[in-house]
């Protein structure tokens, strides 16, 4: 039960976009369609933000989106504001029936 | 409003044993897979257990296996997690959460301290 690999930190000037990447494995995301990612702020808990890949929960900006090629997942937030500095942690299903998180990124918006 | 709140954290010794319970309201407890999450200070998220809607199927990471039994009694709307032969890698904020009804965790609770400690 391998981590997910995502880049430690990623960041990004107010206005401009980012892209955090989540490789796995064929055994969890190259298979299924149960990639979600959580969004957490410091001393906080964590948040949903996408779900089964592309989908975003009521009440979540449309500047975060989220899509899959092959192995490795994506979340894209276009428009960077301060507040979306945070952690950002991606998960998935596996073949053995649990689920497996990424390591998680910190964002910082400059 | 759906809750899901966690009790039962605290400090305990290398080799002692815990029991944290998690209290749902708000939804209809019996329909949904729950799981347990824990994170360590400073650190990551990592998934610990589930239990199906009517707690015969459970799942656990390897971690845990042997050590940590989840359970639900779904007349009283609670979670449970029994946790045994703790090591000092157990310390973590322990996050009860309930599936979406898709396969996400859609709601999670405050989190509960769990220190392993002499």
């Amino acid at each position: 039960q391998s981590a997910l690999t995502q880049p430690a930190s990623v960041s990004g000037s107010p206005g401009q976009s980012i892209t955090i990447s989540c490789t796995g494995t064929s055994g969890d995301i190259g298979i299924y369609n149960y990639v979600s990612w959580y969004q957490q702020h410091p001393g906080k808990v964590p948040k949903l933000i996408i779900y089964e890949v592309t989908n975003r929960p009521s009440g979540i900006s449309n500047r975060f989106s989220g899509s899959k090629s092959g192995n490795t997942a994506s979340l894209t937030i276009s428009g960077l504001q301060a507040e979306d500095e945070a952690d950002y942690y991606c998960t998935s299903f596996t073949t053995i029936t649990t689920w497996v998180f990424g390591g998680g990124t910190r964002l910082t918006v400059l | 409003e759906v809750q899901v709140v966690e009790s039962g954290g605290g400090l305990v010794p290398p080799g002692g044993s815990l029991r944290l319970s998690c209290a749902g309201s708000g939804f209809i407890f019996s329909r949904y897979w729950m799981h347990w999450v824990r994170q360590a200070p400073g650190k990551g998220l990592v998934w610990v257990s589930r239990v199906s809607p009517d707690g015969s199927t459970t799942s656990y990471a390897d971690s845990v296996k042997g050590r940590l039994t989840i359970s639900r009694d779904n007349a009283k709307n609670t979670l449970d997690l029994q946790m045994n032969s703790l090591r000092a890698d157990d310390t973590a904020v322990y996050y009860c959460t309930r599936h979406g009804d898709g396969d996400y965790f859609e709601f999670w609770g405050q989190g509960m301290l769990v220190t392993v400690s002499s």
